[in-house]
């Protein structure tokens, strides 16, 4: 398995623009999360999946912030309109439940 | 509220000297308990868990943590440290139930000096 696939690594874009984060979770994984990591404020767990379906999505910042994933093999993460203390490093995570999660290679955002 | 601390921002060993990062929780029930490393611009990396049973177990790497349930610690080790451990260290812990969210601590810094 190739682990977890998030596209695309870097992604730089203006102040109120759409931007759209993708993740492919491990074959078999019912589980994934989506954090974010900042030298300020840590790794922070925006919101996470079971079976497809949010459980937890007290971790996203404002109503900017959406997250969906309509199958087992894909999920997004989205931002509209985008800011400039959005930027950050953003992570998909899967795992089995009750597991250990396995991490993507993350997004890199920059928001002008 | 669940919660993680590693109340050591930094760690500073000498190369072949003995390391622990430290990590405490505030979680109810017998949660699971991982530990993760983090290189320069890259994602999380998995080391160890535990989930049950023996309270020392061992990951990768030549990494083991001991779990103390009294103390609600889960602390990790090496016996002998190599520069390359030099890396962001975080410890992780997940409420066992079905829709047991992944909590991670603020992260410690290792800094292995040869």
């Amino acid at each position: 398995d190739a682990g977890v696939i998030q596209s695309p690594r870097h992604e730089v874009t203006e102040m109120g623009q759409e931007v759209t984060l993708r993740c492919k979770p491990i074959s078999g994984h019912n589980s994934l999360f989506w954090y974010r990591q900042t030298m300020m404020r840590g790794l922070e767990l925006l919101i996470y999946f079971n079976n497809n379906v949010p459980i937890d999505d007290s971790g996203m910042p404002e109503d900017r912030f959406s997250a969906k994933m309509p199958n087992a093999s894909f999920s997004t993460l989205k931002i509209q309109p985008s800011e400039p203390r959005d930027s950050a490093v953003y992570f998909c995570a899967s795992s089995l439940q009750y597991t250990e999660a396995f991490f993507g290679q993350g997004t890199r955002l920059t928001v002008v | 509220a669940q919660s993680v601390a590693q109340p050591e921002d930094q760690v500073n060993v000498a190369e072949g000297n003995p390391l622990t990062v430290k990590c405490t929780y505030s979680v109810s029930g017998n949660p699971y308990l991982f530990w993760y490393v983090q290189y320069p611009n890259r994602g999380l990396q998995f080391l160890l868990k535990y989930i049950t049973g023996d309270n020392l177990v061992k990951g990768s790497y030549g990494f083991e943590a001991e779990f103390n349930k009294s103390q609600t610690s889960f602390h990790l080790k090496k016996p002998s440290a190599l520069v390359s451990d030099s890396a962001l260290y975080f410890c992780a812990v997940r409420p066992p139930s079905n829709t047991g969210k992944l909590i991670f601590g603020q992260g410690t810094t290792l800094q292995v000096k040869p």
